[in-house]
């Protein structure tokens, strides 16, 4: 099956400063998606990116897709104490079921 | 409404008990999951029901028992777990195919 791979597995910053999380994936894909997940909660669709596009914003957010190297980076810009979850991005074709990669665990220091 | 509705939150069951987690959306979305969350880790893909029918089993133990009554409840039987099956049980929803996905909080299931 498809699996989003993310790195770092762990990030900590200070707030107002910048992070960026790296997916790698396996297989061609319709799109991506990223969530994240306040600890021990549910998880929360952040945004999803089409095969077809490159770049998309939301918010602070901003992905980037690059389907030759099969790859996605999630950046939030401004980060805030808020911040801190775990981040996964998801893969999958239409048709077939969506799997998580490991994640990344975000930490934003005040 | 964009809420999906887990229940119960926590649940304590010993190996020999019958439990049913149970879940519940009102976005008239046809596909429902269920995944297993162990701390740490991700999310892992139990079930999918797409249309109110099975459509994905991803190898998990019979003591694991889905069921989807209607298009907006989904339910999981459980009989005989074993300690290592406590873990966070997420259910999600979604349009069908791979798209923005639902999640409710989850059952923190313990099995003692």
């Amino acid at each position: 099956s498809q699996q989003g791979e993310e790195d770092p597995q762990a990030l900590s910053i200070q707030e107002g400063e910048n992070a960026t999380m790296n997916c790698s994936y396996k297989t061609s894909i319709n799109n991506l998606q990223w969530y994240r997940q306040n600890s021990g909660r549910g998880l929360v669709h952040l945004i999803l990116i089409r095969s077809n596009e490159r770049e998309k914003h939301s918010g602070r957010l901003r992905v980037t897709l690059d389907t030759s190297k099969k790859s996605s980076s999630l950046l939030i810009t401004a980060s805030r104490a808020a911040d801190t979850a775990s981040y996964f991005c998801a893969t999958g074709n239409y048709g077939q079921n969506f799997v998580f990669g490991p994640g990344t665990r975000l930490s934003v220091l005040p | 409404d964009t809420e999906v509705t887990q229940t119960p939150k926590h649940l304590v069951m010993g190996m020999t008990n019958k439990k049913s987690l149970k879940c519940e959306q009102h976005m008239g979305h046809r596909a429902m999951y269920w995944y297993k969350q162990k701390a740490k880790k991700p999310p892992e893909l139990m079930f999918v029901y797409s249309y109110e029918k099975l459509s994905i089993n991803e190898s998990v133990p019979s003591r694991f028992s889905p069921e989807c009554p209607n298009s907006s409840l989904l339910n999981l039987h459980l009989h005989a777990l074993q300690p290592e099956d406590s873990a966070l049980y997420l259910c999600a929803s979604s349009q069908v195919g791979f798209l923005e996905a639902f999640f409710g909080q989850g059952t923190r299931l313990t099995v003692v």
